[in-house]
């Protein structure tokens, strides 16, 4: 267990329809990184958030947006879904160290969206 | 930019067998993260690296940080089925920009 966990770990929906998925941070964690696998592919950085604050994005689609909470935990928002959006979604965290540099990074369990 | 190149891409072993797989790049790092994935699951956390040169184990695991800062490797000895999985290296970027960079991955299939 990597102590990030989210949730939903299932999702099922419509074209056209909006989802949100939620992460909560290993305790003590700031960092949230979230990030997109399709089937068979590598890991696709979306966006990452610092103790609140946006801080780096990726490969993030308009449709998508993300934000983290005061309590830590993060939630992505996907709108306006269509059937390429099918994939697994992780969220991972990682803490910042004394010099400010990031080092290990810890995966959630995923949630998978199948979007029909 | 940054890459990670990872390979072999894929390996089919025999069970009982040592695993080596290695990661390359053009680019100087100062952190050596090793995960395994399996299908539908989120990637594990299995080595991570901190100094140029270090060797480090984990259980059958070991993987190393090359002495240049631009590559790194993993060993698994005495292979066994539960080991099949990807394998990805990934490193936080150098360039201030507060994301990870990974490997395309090690596929890796062991027969009993």
């Amino acid at each position: 267990d990597s102590g990030v966990t989210q949730t939903p770990k299932h999702l099922i929906t419509a074209t056209g329809q909006r989802v949100t998925l939620r992460c909560s941070p290993r305790s003590g964690d700031l960092s949230v990184y979230w990030y997109q696998q399709s089937l068979d592919q590598g890991l696709q950085f979306l966006i990452q958030y610092y103790n609140g604050e946006e801080r780096a994005k990726g490969n993030i689609l308009e449709r998508f947006s993300a934000q983290q909470f005061p309590d830590l935990h993060s939630e992505l928002n996907l709108s306006s879904l269509e059937l390429g959006d099918s994939a697994l979604y992780f969220c991972a965290s990682s803490a910042q160290g004394l010099a400010g540099e990031y080092n290990e990074q810890f995966f959630g369990p995923g949630t998978r969206l199948t979007v029909l | 930019g940054q890459q990670l190149n990872q390979s072999p891409q894929s390996m089919f072993i025999q069970e009982g067998e040592d695993v080596s797989m290695n990661c390359t790049s053009s680019s100087i790092f100062n952190t050596w993260l090793w995960y395994k994935q399996e299908p539908g699951e989120g990637p594990v956390l299995l080595i991570a690296l901190y100094k140029a040169g270090e060797l480090t184990s984990n259980g059958r695991l070991t993987a190393q940080f090359g002495i240049t800062r631009k590559d790194s490797f993993l060993n698994i000895s005495a292979s066994i089925p539960s080991d099949v999985g990807i394998y990805f290296c990934a490193c936080p970027t150098t360039s201030g920009t507060y994301k990870y960079i990974f490997g395309t991955g090690t596929r890796l299939k062991v027969l009993a």
